[in-house]
């Protein structure tokens, strides 16, 4: 099946810092979607980006599905940015099931 | 705030026993999803009803069962529970059949703990 690679798996920051969050997926995709997880657990939806550049206030995601990956740029940190971002991609062949990455864990102080 | 419901939002039970967790999907959404989160396997993708019907199946137990009713609310049943069970289960939600631009979007939740 489709293998979904996110990194770095863990990245701590000061407030006010940029971040770049990488997936690399193994097949072609027809979704992609990033999530953040919040400390209270929640799935919280930031982009649906199966290709191009998409951009909501300090984040901005882009997509190079020829290339099989997807980049998630965090400007200007603040610490309620802390949590596990995923990436999650659908396939042709997974059918209409998201296959998740492992997520990268974002720690973010003051 | 997704518009995608659960409940409860915390369950905590004994090995042996069943428990139904529940699910109300975003208004006008036809889809259900249903997905596992633990420690060991990450996030997993359970099964997926559209309008009434079983759609895709991925990694769920056959302990494990779901269905999705008229009104398009559906139940996740899980049976003779096992330690291994304790995740959070997240009921998601699409307007379509999951395919093309269809975009999931997740409820809160339902935190198990079999003791």
């Amino acid at each position: 099946g489709i293998q979904v690679e996110q990194s770095p798996p863990d990245l701590i920051l000061q407030e006010g810092a940029n971040s770049t969050l990488r997936c690399n997926f193994s097949d072609s995709v027809n979704n992609l979607q990033w999530f953040h997880q919040n400390p209270w657990g929640q799935l919280i939806n930031l982009f649906y980006i199966p290709s191009g550049t998409k951009q909501n206030g300090r984040l901005s995601a882009t997509t190079v599905a020829t290339e099989r990956y997807s980049l998630l740029y965090i400007s200007s940190s603040q610490t309620t940015d802390s949590g596990v971002y995923f990436c999650a991609v659908r396939t042709n062949q997974a059918g209409t099931a998201l296959i998740f990455g492992k997520g990268t864990t974002l720690s973010v102080s003051s | 705030d997704s518009g995608v419901t659960q409940t409860p939002k915390h369950l905590i039970t004994a090995t042996g026993q069943r428990v139904t967790l529940r699910c109300s999907p975003r208004s006008g959404d036809l889809s259900v999803y249903w997905y596992q989160q633990s420690l060991d396997q990450g996030l997993q993708f359970l099964i997926h009803y559209y309008n009434g019907e079983e759609r895709a199946k991925g990694n769920i137990l056959e302990r494990f069962s779901a269905q999705q009713f008229p009104d398009l609310h559906s139940e996740l049943n899980l049976s003779s529970l096992e330690l291994g069970d304790s995740a959070l289960y997240f009921c998601a939600s699409s307007a379509l059949g999951g395919v093309g631009t269809d975009t999931q979007y997740f409820g809160p939740g339902t935190r198990l703990t079999v003791l």
